[in-house]
């Protein structure tokens, strides 16, 4: 049983367009997160979603739009893609109410922008 | 803000030998946890263990130990009879306590090599 799942685990595709990746996780958990991996392999938070809500967007642009259309979903819109957006998009989820604060992690997107 | 440092970029060791990696951070926060993720190859995040810092007792996961200094900020991973399958790139990760919903602050990673 898959308890993360992410589509597609590899996106290749030129400057401006437009692409999405889907999350889902079949664990039960209250909250979702998106991390970037960049080259040189440097995670960082991008959003969290607490029960559809959002709760952190750490100054990520505008073309980027997370959508949490229930608890067990939450995906990524890229706008007007850009070389710099090429990396290893991660989602995540955890129990927050439970206090169970390890979160776990989806098989990673590698998207490649020409 | 919070900050993690992993200052060994890459480390080898023997197979069934042991190994230690270092980590320390930098917080105000009293309540936290922390973290350390392995990424294989395979590039899947993989918890390894974690560590509350109210918990004195060190946490330990079959070969997977950690020596947890708070007043030093530290907070090392020990791996024992190391295994070819313990090859990954290692993430020491802090987490503040209460409803931070999350937010993870990640080392930069060690590289670890284990040879047959």
């Amino acid at each position: 049983d898959t308890a993360v799942s992410q589509t597609p685990k590899y996106l290749v595709t030129q400057m401006g367009n437009d692409k999405s990746i889907k999350c889902e996780q079949n664990l039960g958990h209250d909250t979702m997160y998106w991390y970037k991996q960049d080259s040189k392999k440097f995670l960082k938070i991008m959003f969290s979603y607490n029960n559809k809500e959002l709760i952190i967007n750490e100054t990520v642009p505008n073309r980027f739009s997370p959508k949490s259309p229930d608890k067990a979903h939450l995906n990524l819109h890229i706008n007007s893609l850009e070389l710099g957006d090429s990396a290893v998009y991660f989602c995540a989820s955890s129990q927050e109410s439970l206090a169970l604060y390890e979160q776990y992690f989806g098989p990673g997107t590698r998207l490649t922008v020409t | 803000a919070q900050t993690v440092t992993q200052s060994q970029p890459e480390m080898s060791v023997q197979e069934a030998e042991t190994v230690t990696l270092s980590c320390t951070y930098d917080t105000s926060e009293n309540n936290y946890y922390l973290f350390w993720y392995k990424q294989p190859p395979s590039r899947q995040m993989i918890l390894v263990i974690r560590q509350e810092a109210y918990k004195q007792q060190n946490a330990t996961e079959n070969r997977f130990s950690v020596n947890f200094q708070k007043a030093a900020k530290s907070f090392s991973l020990k791996i024992s009879d190391s295994q070819l399958g313990d090859t990954a790139m290692y993430f020491c990760a802090f987490l503040p306590g209460g409803t931070s919903y999350g937010k993870l602050t990640f080392g930069q990673g060690t590289i670890l090599t284990v040879h047959p």
